[in-house]
C-alpha cells in the first residue's frame, strides 16, 4: 500500500516549457486535490476532483490544468510555465470529507 | 468560503514544556477539523482529526485538540515536548463534502 505518490519529485523548466506533474493514489479515494505551497503562505489549492472524470477549480487555477481519466491518477499540467509557479507542488487524496492522504511533493523551479 | 487562522508563524518551547498551537476558524455550521504536520522536505502528515463526538481528540505523537464551538478554535496541545517535535504545523477546516481550508501553518522550534 503506497498510498499517494507523485512524479517526479524535482523539475527543473525553462520559461514557456510545459510539463505534468502525475499524482496516483491506491486508497480507492474518490477525492483528488493539487496544492502549492510557498513559503507564508500555506498551502493552496489549484484544482480538485471528486470523482473520475470530473474536475474544479480551487483558489489559484490560473495556468494550470487538470485530468482525471482514472479514478486513481490525478494530472497536473502546466501548458507554458511561468517563474511565478517555481513552488512545491503537494497531491492529495481523500475519502469525501475526511482526512486528506498527502504525497511527498514534487518541487518546480521556473527559470 | 471558510477561513482558517494560525496565531503565532513561530512558536519557540523549551524541551519538556507545554505545547500550544493555536488555530481559530471562522464556519456558520459545525466544521471538520483537522491538524497537521511537515516535516522539512517532506509531505503533510494527519496528527488528529475531529468530525463529530467528542470535542477532545487524541492524536499521534502525544498530540491532542479540543474542538471549542462557542470559541470557534481547535487548539492543537502536547503536554511535554520532544525534539522529535520540530516541524511545521498546520490546521485545517472542511465544509463537507469538497473543500479543505489550511492555515499558513506554525514553525514550532524546541530548545534544548
Amino acid at each position: 500500500n503506497a498510498g499517494v505518490t507523485q512524479t517526479p519529485k524535482f523539475r527543473v523548466l525553462k520559461t514557456g516549457q510545459s510539463m505534468t506533474l502525475l499524482c496516483a493514489q491506491d486508497m480507492n479515494h474518490e477525492y483528488m486535490y493539487w496544492y502549492r505551497q510557498d513559503p507564508g503562505m500555506g498551502l493552496r489549492l489549484i484544482h480538485y476532483s471528486v470523482g473520475e472524470g470530473t474536475t474544479a477549480k480551487g483558489e489559484v487555477p490560473d495556468g494550470y490544468n487538470v485530468s482525471r481519466l482514472k479514478k486513481q491518477n490525478f494530472l497536473l499540467g502546466l501548458e507554458s510555465a511561468a517563474p511565478s509557479q517555481t513552488s512545491v507542488y503537494f497531491c492529495a487524496s481523500s475519502y469525501q470529507g475526511e482526512a486528506q492522504y498527502f504525497g511527498p511533493g514534487t518541487r518546480l523551479t521556473v527559470l | 468560503a471558510q477561513s482558517v487562522t494560525q496565531l503565532g508563524s513561530h512558536v519557540s518551547v523549551s524541551e519538556g514544556a507545554l505545547v500550544l498551537l493555536r488555530c481559530n476558524y471562522s464556519s456558520s455550521v459545525p466544521p471538520y477539523l483537522f491538524w497537521y504536520v511537515q516535516y522539512p522536505n517532506q509531505g503533510l502528515q494527519l496528527l488528529l482529526k475531529y468530525t463529530t463526538g467528542a470535542t477532545l481528540v487524541k492524536g499521534i505523537n502525544g498530540f491532542e485538540a479540543e474542538f471549542k464551538k462557542s470559541e470557534t478554535s481547535f487548539h492543537l496541545t502536547k503536554p511535554s515536548a520532544h525534539m522529535s517535535d520540530a516541524a511545521e504545523y498546520f490546521c485545517a477546516v472542511s465544509d463537507f463534502p469538497n473543500q479543505f481550508y489550511f492555515g499558513t501553518g506554525t514553525s514550532l522550534t524546541v530548545i534544548p
